[in-house]
Parts: C-alpha cells; sequence; structure tokens
C-alpha cells in the first residue's frame, strides 16, 4: 500500500519560514493537500491540489510537489501556526495521509 | 454556512455495535462525495471510509472492512457509518468530512470536517 512520511516534528522561530515535508513513492504524479489540525480542534484544509488555498487561508501558506516530496511552507510563521499539518494524496482509490508533523513556534 | 454534525459516539464494549450518523447542512449534499476519518487518542489521521453522491461507489480501509457500512440517505441529508464488531484500536474521534473528487488527474481531498463525535471500545 502507498505511504506518506513526514517528519515528526519541525521548530520554527517567529518571522521565519517553516517547510514541512511529505515524501511518497513518486509523489510528484499525485495531488498532495495539507490540513492543519490545532489541539482539540477538526483539521482545516490549508492546501489543495499542491499549490492551491481555500478561500480563509491566509497567503503564508503555499505547497510545491515535485518528484517524490510536497512541501508545505509556511512564510513569516505566527504563533498561531502552531499545529500538526498531515499531508494526504489518493492512490488507487484509496485516502492516504502523512502520520503527521507537530510545527512548534519558538 | 457549510455544517457537519457527527453524533451517536459513546462506550462500547468489545464486539459490540454503534451507528455513527452525521448531518450535512448549508451545501447540497447528494452533489457530494462524503468521507468518514478517525483519529485515536495522540495519533495521526486514519481515513476509514468513502462513498460517492449517489452511493454506489464506496470504499474501506483494510482495517475496517467487512466491519464497518458506510452509507447516505440524500433525503435526510446524512451520513452515516454502521460499525460491528468493535475492537479496542477502533476507540478514536470520528469525523464526518466532504469530499472533492476528480478523476483526470486523479484528485481526492476534505475540504469541510465535522467537530467529530468520540468512540470508546472499552470492557
Amino acid at each position: 500500500s502507498y505511504e506518506l512520511t513526514q517528519p515528526p516534528s519541525v521548530s520554527v522561530s517567529p518571522g521565519q519560514t517553516a517547510s514541512i515535508t511529505c515524501s511518497g513513492d513518486k509523489l510528484g504524479f499525485k495531488f498532495v493537500c495539507w490540513y492543519q489540525q490545532k489541539p482539540g480542534q477538526s483539521p482545516v484544509l490549508v492546501i489543495y491540489q499542491d499549490t492551491k488555498r481555500p478561500s480563509g487561508i491566509p497567503e503564508r501558506f503555499s505547497g510545491s510537489n515535485s518528484g517524490n516530496t510536497a512541501t508545505l511552507t509556511i512564510s513569516g510563521t505566527q504563533a498561531m501556526d502552531e499545529a500538526d499539518y498531515y499531508c494526504q494524496a489518493w492512490d488507487s482509490s484509496i485516502v492516504v495521509f502523512g502520520g503527521g508533523t507537530k510545527l512548534t513556534v519558538l | 454556512q457549510v455544517q457537519l454534525v457527527e453524533s451517536g459516539g459513546g462506550l462500547v464494549k468489545p464486539g459490540g455495535s454503534l451507528r455513527l450518523s452525521c448531518a450535512a447542512s448549508g451545501f447540497t449534499f447528494s452533489d457530494y462525495y462524503m468521507t468518514w476519518i478517525r483519529q485515536a487518542p495522540g495519533k495521526g489521521l486514519e481515513w476509514v471510509s468513502y462513498i460517492n453522491s449517489i452511493g454506489i461507489i464506496i470504499y474501506y480501509a483494510d482495517s475496517v472492512r467487512g466491519r464497518f457500512t458506510i452509507s447516505r440517505d440524500s433525503a435526510k441529508n446524512s451520513l452515516y457509518l454502521q460499525m460491528n464488531s468493535l475492537r479496542a484500536e477502533d476507540t478514536a474521534v470520528y469525523y464526518c468530512a466532504r469530499a472533492k473528487i476528480a478523476d483526470r488527474p486523479p484528485d481526492f481531498y476534505m475540504d469541510v470536517w465535522g467537530i467529530g463525535t468520540t468512540v470508546t471500545v472499552s470492557s
């Protein structure tokens, strides 16, 4: 079965750029989306179709996908961005999530 | 506004059954695929199942296939998950989510999530 691999944790200083990776075999040939989940809350879609932002998502969130790696980038990271982030793709009609990355803003 | 509200969670003994419901509002329910996703305590997101807009395309994760049944009732704007033969490892918050899907290129993502309902399987 298809697998997506994320680093368990990423740390960033306020105002700096955070990059969270998601790796999978030939991932660049699939669409990837990203969800943000804050403690005690439901996930929120922040990036879909590799690079698109839903309405209401700040411009500091961006995405890319090439080769075997997709990346969620948060520019000018704010304290409110501290959360768990999950990548997700669709393979052979099955929905696949990455294991999640805890972003710490310190 | 667009909203999904799950219900039906609770405490159940191993081997027992539970039926989850998800009430949709604020959008044309019959136009969308719908999914169930779960999250065990302290763990990541796990996809459980999805169903297409008219209920004839259904997929399950290996971990629940044969025990769980997804269904929908467009007249009631509702999604369901019948869970049988429950195990301790099914303990989780269960979310329903609206899905967007495309065939070419293949694409599937969840753009609206409910608040979740908690299922605890314990003796």
